[in-house]
């Protein structure tokens, strides 16, 4: 079954505790994305990566960082998380650049306190 | 000005009627324009998507883009309480890479 797998699904941090959040395709996409999702704001796209070893960021890259070493991993990791990261997060994978027919993880509910 | 307006509703309409959701945008580089759905506490699905201007139709399903106007529609014909969801617009340029949504629009389907 094709599927975009994130890891945790719930996470409850405190500020300043590094942290990684796990995603992983299984469909062979060479586009990788993370987005996080706010009342009020909508989906706000953070970092994008077109292949392995390429990102680039997004609208709101701050305060986030990613890595693209394998093609089907691409985790998000917050180095110093605050309480304004506090969000839902999803990541996504696309076969095109376009990222016409993207696939959605089931997201992770972050709190940072 | 936003890049791309979308009214966030609440929309509620009875079962079997047409429903129309619709966004605007600024950005004359948009090419690829998606529609996603999203169930509570579920990642968004995609419903359609076009390229450039013109129609799409799948199922009860229909998307519209006007590229003159810079506006995209999507109209669900004989809605069922199944579609009650919130219905995401997105758009991304031509070189790819940075997928810009609208807020999305809730949707409630009544029986």
């Amino acid at each position: 079954e094709a599927q975009v797998t994130q890891n945790p699904r719930y996470l409850i941090t405190v500020t300043g505790k590094k942290l990684t959040v796990t995603c992983s395709q299984n469909m062979n996409h060479e586009y990788m994305s993370w987005y996080r999702q706010d009342p009020g704001l909508g989906l706000r796209q953070i970092y994008y990566s077109m292949n392995v070893e390429v990102t680039d960021k997004g609208d709101v890259p701050e305060g986030y960082k990613v890595s693209r070493k394998e093609k089907r991993n691409f985790p998000l990791i917050l180095e110093s998380p605050s309480p304004n990261q506090t969000s839902l997060y999803f990541c996504a994978s696309s076969q095109d650049r376009g990222l016409t027919e993207a696939f959605f993880g089931q997201g992770t509910r972050l709190t940072v306190v | 000005q936003k890049e791309v307006e979308q009214d966030p509703g609440p929309l509620s309409v009875p079962e079997g009627a047409i429903v129309s959701l619709n966004c605007t945008y600024s950005n004359s580089a948009f090419q690829y324009f998606m529609w996603y759905r999203q169930y509570s506490r579920k990642g968004p699905e995609l419903l359609m998507y076009t390229y450039s201007s013109g129609n799409k139709e799948d199922g009860r399903f229909t998307a519209q883009v006007d590229k003159s106007s810079k506006y995209i529609s999507l109209f669900i014909r004989d809605s069922q309480p199944s579609d009650s969801a919130t219905y995401l617009c997105a758009m991304s340029p031509p070189w790819g890479g940075n997928l810009i949504f609208g807020k999305g629009t809730k949707l409630s389907v009544k029986p």
